[in-house]
């Protein structure tokens, strides 16, 4: 299977700044990565697909970069509503495999 | 609106069977590969199961392998699983998802954009 990583676990932002979270896989899965968004008791919510693709209705502040092994997903500027967790996903391969999640919050 | 609903979950022992559904409305689940994500409390997301539109095509993690079975009925709009030989690590928050391109292929590598409220099913004696 492939495993996925993400760093760091966890981090303390302010409003305003710019959050970058990294992403890896244990081997190429090309461009097949997408980001998730998760806030407490909700379900998750997709944010980028096929690694730099904004999903509909998604703030242009999220962006992803990457190909290969490496990913990326970047805030350029934080607000309120962006605390939470954030996951990555390959689905180059079964199982579709997610990242442990990177938790945002206020510092 | 493009929902999802899932139904089913609760408390079973050990060993035991449960059958979660998921109802689709505000599209043709037909046009769609569908999965199973679950949740353990406090912890990440996991994929369990997904199927192509039809069923030609399924697959499953191999922590439920043999024990999980997911199926549709797109005449309903649903989409089930089917959880035999219950364990207490079993125990998670069950969401259902479709993918986010309509070719309904299972392999179409694509991400899940509609996701339900989830199920909870919890093992334990």
């Amino acid at each position: 299977d492939i495993q996925m990583t993400q760093s760091p676990s966890s981090l303390s932002a302010s409003v305003g700044d710019r959050v970058t979270i990294t992403c890896r896989a244990t081997e190429s899965i090309k461009s097949y990565l997408n980001w998730y968004q998760q806030k407490p008791g909700k379900a998750p919510k997709v944010l980028i697909y096929a690694a730099s693709s904004l999903q509909s209705g998604v703030p242009s502040r999220f962006s992803g970069s990457g190909s290969g092994t490496d990913f990326t997903l970047t805030i350029s500027s934080l607000q309120p509503e962006d605390f939470a967790t954030y996951y990555c996903q390959q689905s180059y391969r079964t199982p579709r495999t997610f990242g442990p999640g990177t938790k945002v919050d206020i510092k | 609106e493009v929902q999802l609903v899932e139904s089913g979950g609760g408390l079973v022992q050990p060993g035991r069977s449960l059958r979660l559904s998921c109802t689709a409305s505000g599209f043709t689940l037909d046009d769609y590969a569908m999965h199973w994500v679950r949740q353990a409390p406090g912890k990440g997301l996991e994929w369990v199961s997904g199927t192509s539109w039809n069923s030609g095509s399924i697959g499953y993690a191999d922590s439920v392998k043999g024990r999980f079975t997911i199926s549709r009925d797109n005449a309903k709009n649903s989409l089930y699983l089917q959880m035999n030989s219950l364990r207490a690590e079993d125990t998670a928050l069950y969401y259902c998802a479709k993918d986010r391109n309509s070719s309904g292929y299972f392999y179409s590598g694509d991400a899940f954009d509609i996701w339900g409220q989830g199920t909870m099913v919890t093992v334990s004696s």
